[in-house]
């Protein structure tokens, strides 16, 4: 559970749908993770999904899970200047935490 | 509480010195983590304790890095005879054991090795 994949960057306008991408590693991971990290401050769990559903929907945050391509993917509707930041997918691995490299999400006018 | 806290916030020392950092966790949380996060990448763990004990080391956890957590509450992660590549920000996280184990980070110490 040490290579999880996500694209680098993603540029959106404000209003817009932004989809983040990741794949992860171990099929066995019972939650997945998504976190938020803006500058100068820590990582917050912005939402999770638990490896038996598909689907999370949490106000403007879609979680989608495919466990077979072992693929998650993150949508932020109607996107704001605050969502700007960097966003990380995670798997547990025993304890600890795999991320990945991060996301970054800049929002235009 | 106001969530796990870390000091110092920024740390600029010189090749071969000592720094020591401290992250104090959120209050009954059992289980404390460090990671280290280089520019743009994620954070990569390098250890962790359930109250006291210290668990589990990562290999990227030389014999110049020492972690403590002597009474179960906050912790110190020291770095002796640094180097450029110790440059970076170290994380530290607390948890309670259990069901979603969710990971609060604290601000980071960013580390600067000239």
């Amino acid at each position: 559970g040490e290579d999880v994949e996500q694209s680098l960057f993603l540029s959106v306008r404000e209003g817009d749908s932004s989809v983040i991408n990741c794949t992860y590693t171990d099929s066995s991971s019972t939650y997945l993770y998504w976190y938020k990290q803006e500058p100068g401050a820590g990582l917050q769990l912005l939402t999770y999904i638990f490896s038996n559903m598909d689907m999370k929907q949490d106000q403007r945050l879609t979680v989608l899970l495919n466990k077979k391509d072992k693929h998650l993917s993150l949508r932020i509707a109607d996107t704001q200047t605050g969502d700007s930041a960097i966003y990380f997918c995670a798997e547990p691995n025993d304890y600890k935490l795999s991320f990945g490299a991060g996301t970054t999400v800049t929002v235009r006018a | 509480d106001t969530g796990v806290s870390q000091d110092p916030r920024h740390k600029i020392t010189k090749r071969g010195q000592n720094v020591t950092f401290r992250c104090d966790p959120i209050s009954e949380h059992n289980r404390l983590y460090w990671y280290r996060q280089t520019l743009g990448q994620g954070p990569e763990f390098l250890t962790y304790f359930q109250n006291e004990a210290q668990l589990e080391k990562s290999r990227l956890l030389s014999d110049r890095f020492s972690a403590e957590r002597p009474k179960g509450s906050f912790s110190t992660l020291e770095i002796q005879r640094t180097e450029q590549g110790d440059s970076a920000m170290y994380l530290c996280a607390s948890s309670v054991a259990g069901g979603l184990n969710e990971q609060f980070f604290g601000p980071g110490t960013r580390l600067t090795v000239l």
